[in-house]
């Protein structure tokens, strides 16, 4: 009964390749987004989906493309990969209809490019 | 741009102390929000308190927040080993759709 869930944990993959991460909640949220850590830690918003319609996008090169096929699922595919897109990304969810109210994050996918 | 800055980075303390941790910001905000993460994991909320509140209290955990001088900190009394954990601010910036922006992190070490 995972709250937020990525798959996959891991992803190991060379440079050019295309990927996908996927992201589903179970808590009934309407806003989801997906974050980026790098290896200092910093985390950084890329998107954020609400009821499926983009409300967020960051300044994120255009080789990553969420789509979201329903509200309670986001996916991310990243093609052409670049050795400098190795890090951990999280995806997130909210209730917007709530105020600002906290995050619930998945436990990350770790990408790593060679 | 990263907008909360969290200090010191490390923190390394005994069981039972009292651990601080400082969080500045640099725009007007609408809350601010306190997240920890525990190795290999995501991160988890701990505590978000808005901008017209000063103090907040749940369990071992004191936030307080300073719009002045646009800083925070999270006290942890009484610590334990299983605070061990990197700690973030957050802050969800008063205009647009909600975007929290985090900062670096402190990383916390509690030793038994």
């Amino acid at each position: 009964d995972t709250a937020v869930s990525q798959t996959p944990k891991y992803l190991v993959t060379q440079m050019g390749n295309d990927k996908s991460i996927k992201c589903e909640q179970n808590l009934g949220h309407d806003t989801m987004y997906w974050y980026k850590q790098d290896s200092k830690k910093f985390l950084k918003i890329m998107f954020s989906y609400n009821n499926k319609e983009l409300i967020i996008n960051e300044t994120v090169p255009n080789r990553f493309s969420p789509k979201s096929p329903d509200k309670a699922h986001l996916n991310l595919h990243i093609n052409s990969l670049e050795l400098g897109d190795s890090a951990v990304y999280f995806c997130a969810s909210s209730q917007r209809d709530r105020g600002r109210s906290p995050l619930h994050f998945g436990n990350g996918t770790r990408l790593t490019v060679t | 741009s990263q907008q909360g800055e969290e200090d010191p980075q490390a923190l390394s303390i005994q069981e039972g102390e009292n651990a601080t941790m400082n969080c500045s910001y640099k725009t007007s905000i609408n809350n601010l929000q306190w997240y920890r993460q525990n190795s290999g994991r995501g991160l988890v909320h701990l505590i978000l308190i808005r901008s017209n509140e000063r103090e907040k209290h749940s369990g071992r955990l004191r936030v307080t927040l300073d719009t002045s001088k646009k800083s925070s900190s999270l006290l942890i009394t009484a610590s334990r080993a299983a605070d061990t954990a990197s700690y973030f601010c957050a802050t969800d910036e008063i205009q647009g759709a909600q975007k929290l922006v985090f900062g670096q992190g402190t990383r916390l070490t509690i030793n038994p």
